[in-house]
């Protein structure tokens, strides 16, 4: 079972507001990291699918990082909006291209 | 565009009952698999399909079957329903290669009483 972690567990944040928050996974045999957005009531979504060691993704104010060496990947929210309220998971592909996901941030952005 | 659909959305089983969840797909997606979601554990791996007559255990395989006669169809049988499946459980697919995006069903939230 691969190691993938999520911090923090949860966030609240104000309307306005900035974040971030990480994803970690092993270094070794590295070949994706994916990124979902997870709404109350609804089905996941991809966000970004990111492969090479410096990678950087952005959708509107949603960018993230990747550093495979060191494994980690950072999420970026800019200006948060209610609407970013939502659990965001992490997931890394093992050898058979199974996803282990991570626990998730759950984001609360108050108005 | 149907995606992934899974039914049913809610179920209640007795203690021992057995049931079907459903799931297919329309986009020819050679990976298909099911999680469970429980509060603070993210999303498990229950069982996973790479191809039609292909099935292999996940992370949390017990109680659950799964077979996979078609590419488009993957259901999971609970055998005898415990009150610690209660959960909630969605079916997700995918096409091969590492970076290709999971799509989800829409989750089936079952209480086994």
């Amino acid at each position: 079972i691969l190691n993938v972690e999520q911090s923090p567990q949860s966030l609240h944040v104000q309307e306005g507001d900035s974040t971030n928050f990480t994803c970690s996974f092993p270094s070794s045999n590295f070949y994706a990291l994916h990124w979902y957005r997870w709404e109350t009531a609804k089905s996941p979504e991809a966000l970004f699918v990111m492969t090479l060691n410096g990678d950087e993704k952005k959708k509107g104010r949603i960018s993230a990082t990747l550093n495979t060496k060191e494994g980690y990947s950072y999420l970026y929210i800019k200006g948060s909006q209610p609407e970013d309220s939502a659990t965001y998971l992490c997931a890394f592909p093992n050898a058979g291209n199974m996803l282990t996901f991570g626990g998730g941030t759950r984001l609360m952005v108050k108005p | 565009n149907a995606g992934v659909t899974q039914t049913p959305k809610f179920q209640v089983l007795k203690t021992g009952q057995s049931m079907t969840l459903q799931c297919a797909q329309d986009m020819n997606h050679e990976y298909m698999s099911w999680y469970r979601q429980d509060p603070g554990m993210g999303l498990r791996l229950i069982h996973y399909s790479v191809g039609a007559g292909i099935t292999d255990q996940g992370e949390v395989p017990n109680g659950y079957n799964v077979s996979r006669s078609t590419t488009e169809d993957f259901p999971l049988r609970l055998l005898s329903a415990a009150p610690s499946q209660t959960s909630v459980y969605f079916c997700a697919s995918r096409l091969t290669g590492v970076n290709t995006e999971a799509f989800f069903g829409q989750g089936t939230r079952l209480t086994v009483v």
